[in-house]
């Protein structure tokens, strides 16, 4: 039973460029949250996806986005990238049947030059 | 930003000894739950604990909830140098699904 996936591990980009992350969730699962985790700081909640909507969002610009496909996976895409934006992104599954816990994936490290 | 706040930032132990954390958050939740991260990597989920319950154990991992004070504490026994790690409290202000607040963590080192 795979775990939470998430592509690629590594990313460099320069300031401007735009970039998409990529999650598939723990099997089971049909819930997608994200979250930016920037150094030396807890991760911040980014948006949720079910049933391929966003449902959710925390307080990031519109330069951030996201999608959901039929078969739960998500993606995360982040236009115009700043250098503040260098940052781990963490991708979580989780049920909407009730179950509580959310398991993350290994994440994606960002760097924007 | 951020609801909780744990404390210490950072801590240093020697293998065996025991290591305690403390979380403190700003409003009502209704649960809350302890993360691991190794390394910058992704977070690995310890416990959970409901706003309604008081004390919670796993292993050697033993957490308690005052939730009049809005205090959690993360208590790991005969802590090991593979404890070594960051650990964050995170809250959820309703019963699943809705985001997770988290804290910035405490950084522990075991030292072997």
């Amino acid at each position: 039973d795979a775990g939470v996936t998430q592509s690629p591990t590594h990313l460099i980009k320069t300031r401007g460029q735009q970039v998409t992350l990529r999650c598939s969730p723990k099997s089971g699962h049909d819930t997608v949250s994200w979250y930016q985790q920037a150094l030396g700081q807890g991760p911040q909640f980014i948006f949720q996806y079910y049933e391929e909507e966003e449902r959710q969002r925390g307080n990031f610009p519109d330069r951030f986005s996201g999608h959901q496909f039929p078969n739960y996976s998500s993606e995360l895409n982040v236009n115009a990238l700043l250098l503040g934006d260098s940052a781990l992104y963490l991708c979580a599954s989780s049920s909407m049947q009730g179950l509580e816990t959310q398991y993350f994936g290994p994440g994606t490290r960002l760097l924007v030059l | 930003s951020q609801q909780g706040e744990e404390d210490p930032q950072a801590l240093s132990i020697q293998e065996g000894e025991n290591a305690t954390m403390n979380c403190s958050y700003k409003t009502s939740i209704n649960n809350l739950q302890w993360y691991r991260q190794n390394s910058g990597r992704g977070l690995v989920h310890l416990i959970l604990i409901r706003s309604n319950e008081r004390e919670k154990h796993s292993g050697r991992l033993r957490v308690t909830l005052d939730t009049s004070k809005k205090s959690s504490s993360l208590l790991i026994t005969a802590s090991r140098a593979a404890d070594t790690a960051s650990y964050f409290c995170a809250t959820e202000k309703a019963s699943g699904n809705t985001p997770l607040v988290f804290g910035k963590g405490t950084r522990l080192s075991v030292i072997a």
